[in-house]
């Protein structure tokens, strides 16, 4: 069965300083990885996602996220946060066929940015 | 190209009544998937459609929830009498095949019951 665990629900950064959020999953098979952000009142949209090519993946906004099968983790980070980056910030696992097809969501991390 | 729409957008409505969302996915994805967000709560897994296929209701929580996808296009999720606890966000996403693509949510609808 696949998981995956979000380690911070809240994350406080100031606008400019870099941001971390943490993801680890567990996976049986080779997984796809997501990440999700969602604004206030908002729908999900997509970040990233990692699919088995190269293990350094670069999102929309300067947002990238690197795969660590070896760390079985997969952050998100963003040298210099905006503003416009509070939202709540969602990682998720899919498994190929064979395994679980159904979608699992970490429980999210809230980015706060400070002017 | 026109994303997930969802609608009502907000639903309020009496405790023990029925309500009907509904959601219409990107022309052509075959995955469409219904979840449930409550305030400050991650997604909850609800129900999936893949093509003709039998759906998957193992994240329904009750016999109360049920959902329909017709033509393999528009979906419905039905909640019959509701009940306070019911009061959330309900998100729908497609996919253009499994788990291997990223899903496209639409905007949410939020139901409130009283």
């Amino acid at each position: 069965a696949q998981s995956v665990t979000q380690l911070d629900s809240h994350v406080s950064v100031s606008e400019g300083t870099p941001v971390l959020l943490r993801c680890n999953y567990s996976s049986s098979y080779s997984p796809s990885l997501f990440w999700y952000v969602q604004h206030p009142n908002k729908g999900l949209q997509l970040l990233l996602k990692y699919t088995s090519a190269a293990t350094l993946v670069k999102g929309i906004n300067g947002f990238e996220a690197e795969f660590k099968k070896s760390e079985t983790s997969f952050h998100l980070t963003k040298p210099s946060a905006h503003m416009s980056d509070a939202a709540e910030y969602f990682c998720v696992v899919s498994e190929p066929p064979g395994g679980s097809y159904i979608p699992t969501f970490g429980r999210g991390t809230s980015l706060i940015v400070h002017p | 190209g026109a994303g997930v729409s969802q609608s009502p957008s907000n639903k309020v409505t009496e405790k023990g009544k029925d309500v009907e969302l509904r959601c219409d996915p990107i022309s052509g994805h075959t995955a469409l998937y219904w979840y449930r967000q409550s305030l400050g709560q991650g997604l909850e897994f609800l129900i999936y459609f893949q093509g003709n296929s039998a759906p998957d209701k193992s994240g329904l929580p009750s016999d109360r929830f049920s959902a329909e996808r017709t033509g393999g296009s528009v979906s419905t999720l039905t909640i019959q009498r509701t009940q306070q606890e019911d009061s959330a966000v309900y998100l729908c996403a497609s996919s253009p095949r499994d788990t291997d693509y990223e899903q496209y949510f639409g905007p949410g609808t939020r139901l409130t019951v009283t």
